[in-house]
């Protein structure tokens, strides 16, 4: 069965700093991996997506994410953090493109 | 394009009464989903179809909870008799697969709350 899962309920970092926000997967088959980030009382908004190619995929708002095949990883990355990037950040998985499965999401905290 | 619509965007209800959550999703896209998130249990797939088609219905809590997808620019969530602990943010999302895309976009949501 997919699983996806986002070990850590809140990132707290520094503006400024670089951000890295974790996802680990569980699928048979090759995955499709995406990020999503939900600001309050807004839906879902993807932000960038892995499905084959190069392993380091950039996405909007100059964000990015490492595909790692052997540690079935998938992190969200920023070089520098703004406040503005403070949000609720999914991880999801599928395979085929259809049914996705999301993590439980991660706050992410940027204090000025 | 407008994006994905819902509507109501805030529904309040007492116990016991019929709720219809309505949804049109993106021009040309042929895969609708249905989500419920809850800070309980988060975010929770509960039905998609793909070419107006439920293909899988599993995440659907109950029998009291129904969907439909009549054609392919119109779906709807119904729960009735509705209770409490419907209470949630119930999203819609499209997207289109077949254009190798496969990333969902998401509506903006309706807040249900059942008192």
């Amino acid at each position: 069965a997919q699983s996806v899962a986002q070990p850590e309920d809140q990132v707290n970092v520094a503006e400024g700093n670089p951000l890295t926000v974790k996802c680990t997967y569980s699928v048979s088959g090759n995955p499709y991996l995406f990020w999503y980030v939900q600001y309050p009382n807004r839906g879902l908004q993807f932000l960038l997506k892995y499905i084959t190619g190069d392993n380091l995929v950039k996405g909007s708002y100059g964000f990015e994410a490492e595909f790692n095949k052997s540690q079935t990883s998938f992190h969200l990355k920023k070089p520098s953090a703004l406040v503005s990037d403070s949000a609720l950040y999914f991880c999801a998985v599928s395979v085929g493109g259809f049914k996705t499965i999301f993590g439980a999401g991660t706050r992410l905290f940027v204090k000025a | 394009d407008a994006g994905v619509i819902q509507s109501p965007r805030h529904e309040v209800t007492e116990m016991g009464q019929e709720v219809t959550l309505r949804c049109k999703p993106i021009s040309g896209h042929n895969s609708l989903f249905w989500y419920r998130q809850t800070m309980m249990r988060g975010l929770e797939l509960l039905i998609y179809f793909n070419n107006n088609v439920p293909i899988d219905d599993s995440g659907m809590p109950e029998d009291r909870f129904s969907a439909k997808m009549p054609n392919a620019s119109f779906s709807t969530l119904k729960i009735q008799p509705s209770e409490p602990r419907d209470s949630a943010v119930y999203f819609c999302a499209s997207s289109f697969p077949g254009s190798g895309r496969n990333e969902q976009f998401f509506g903006p949501g309706t807040r249900l709350t059942v008192l």
